[in-house]
């Protein structure tokens, strides 16, 4: 059960695009298309931004995106805005019916 | 409105125990898999356990197997964490959440956390 890889930090400045990347290995996100992302503000609970590599719940800004290419999924948000400032995590089911979380990354907005 | 509220932490002794509680509203509780996550300070998110819809099928991270025991009771809408012989890097937030797409890791109902705290 070995975390998923994360940057520890990515920023942008408002209006600018960030991508941030969540690499693991052949035996869960290399291998499903179930990898989650979740926002994170400070002192508050995760909340779900992306499920599935590339689908939206429903009330989640069309800013935010997801995709995958081999073990790394990625999150892209463009547009972006202060209120985005947040810590940010990855999660992907795995071949031994786990789930892994990624060790999170900072957005940081300029 | 689908809400979750933990309770039951609290500072305990190192080899101490613990039970979690988390109580259910605004959904069918009994229709989906249930699971607590964890976050030590300053930390990232941990998977810690996740049970079926018929308490029966249980799965738990390599850190908790055999210390901590996941139940719920469909009648009382709750999710329990039974966590025993508590030590001081089982210190953390613990969040119960709710996996909407069966057992995949699609959690889309967090509640706000309950903070167990081991020390001496």
């Amino acid at each position: 059960q070995s975390a998923l890889t994360q940057p520890p930090s990515v920023s942008g400045s408002p209006g600018q695009s960030v991508t941030i990347s969540c690499t693991g290995t052949s035996s869960d996100v290399g291998r499903y298309n179930r990898v989650s992302w979740y926002q994170q503000p400070p002192g508050t609970a995760p909340k779900l931004m992306i499920y599935e590599v590339s689908n939206r719940p429903s009330g989640v800004p069309d800013r935010f995106s997801g995709s995958k290419s081999g073990n790394t999924a990625s999150l892209t948000i463009s547009g972006l805005q202060a209120e985005d400032e947040a810590d940010y995590y990855c999660n992907s089911y795995t071949s031994t019916r786990d789930v892994v979380f990624g060790g999170g990354t900072k957005l940081t907005v300029l | 409105e689908v809400q979750l509220v933990e309770s039951g932490g609290g500072l305990v002794q190192p080899g101490g125990s613990l039970r979690l509680s988390c109580a259910a509203s605004g959904f069918t509780f009994s229709t989906y898999w249930m699971s607590w996550v964890r976050q030590a300070p300053g930390k990232g998110l941990e998977w810690v356990a996740s049970i079926e819809q018929g308490g029966t099928e249980k799965y738990y991270a390599d850190s908790v197997e055999g210390q901590f025991t996941i139940s719920r009771d469909n009648a009382k809408s709750s999710l329990y964490l039974q966590m025993n012989s508590l030590r001081a890097e089982d210190t953390a937030v613990y969040y119960c959440a709710r996996d909407v797409s069966g057992w995949y890791g699609r959690f889309d109902y967090w509640g706000q956390g309950t903070l167990v705290t081991v020390s001496s």
